[in-house]
């Protein structure tokens, strides 16, 4: 049983571009949780999202971000124009049935680097 | 909006000695909280997970306890030994919302 799969591990951009980040929770899990982590710093919240609906977008930025989580398919975290501030570890989380009430299991995370 | 906060900042011991981590978090409405510990470059793996209803929850040498009356949970950590050397991470869950985490350092 596979874990919670990120990809691309790397991925590099210049200013302006769009970047795609996808993850693909664990088997049987439908609550996705985006996380953005800068050089030393925490972990900070960016978006929920259950299949097909944002549940708390709370952490995402007003513009060039946005995130969906199909019926079919990986969640996609959008970045688009790229700008050197958004270089960073994003991590996505999964987690079960009941959202409460269950590990959230993380997936190794997409590097992202703007040149 | 949940504010946790993780003390200390950093920490480093030598081998084989007990220590405790600490949490504590502004909303005590929680509904469950989890310690996780991150390699550096890697993801977050999950150590513990303490339902709303419990106090504590222990595994292998890890023993997580939380108090919602006082906002506070602590990671207490039996015979430290260097593969322990991560950075340690909680979340309550309501919006699991992190700590900046404590950064152990168990010098052999």
């Amino acid at each position: 049983n596979a874990g919670v799969m990120q990809n691309p591990r790397h991925l590099v951009r210049r200013r302006g571009q769009e970047a795609r980040l996808r993850c693909s929770p664990m088997k049987g899990h439908s609550h996705v949780y985006w996380y953005r982590q800068l050089p030393e710093e925490g972990l900070k919240f960016m978006v929920y999202l259950q299949k097909e609906n944002i549940i708390d977008e709370s952490g995402m930025p007003k513009e060039r971000f946005s995130a969906e989580f199909p019926k079919e398919g990986p969640s996609i975290l959008r970045i688009q124009q790229v700008v050197r501030g958004d270089s960073a570890a994003y991590f996505c989380a999964s987690s079960g049935q009941e959202r409460r009430k269950e590990k959230l299991f993380f997936g190794s995370g997409t590097q992202l680097s703007v040149l | 909006k949940q504010e946790v906060t993780q003390i200390p900042a950093a920490l480093s011991v030598p081998e084989g000695e007990n220590l405790v981590l600490n949490c504590s978090f502004t909303d005590s409405a929680i509904y469950n909280l989890q310690w996780f510990r991150q390699d550096p470059g890697k993801g977050l793996t999950s150590l513990l997970l303490i339902q709303s209803s419990q106090r504590e929850q222990t595994s292998g040498r890890l023993n997580a306890s939380l108090d919602k009356s006082s906002g506070r949970s602590t990671l207490y950590i039996a015979a430290s030994q260097p593969g322990d050397s991560a950075t340690y991470l909680c979340a309550g869950f309501n919006d699991m919302r992190f700590g900046a985490g404590t950064r152990l350092t168990v010098k052999p």
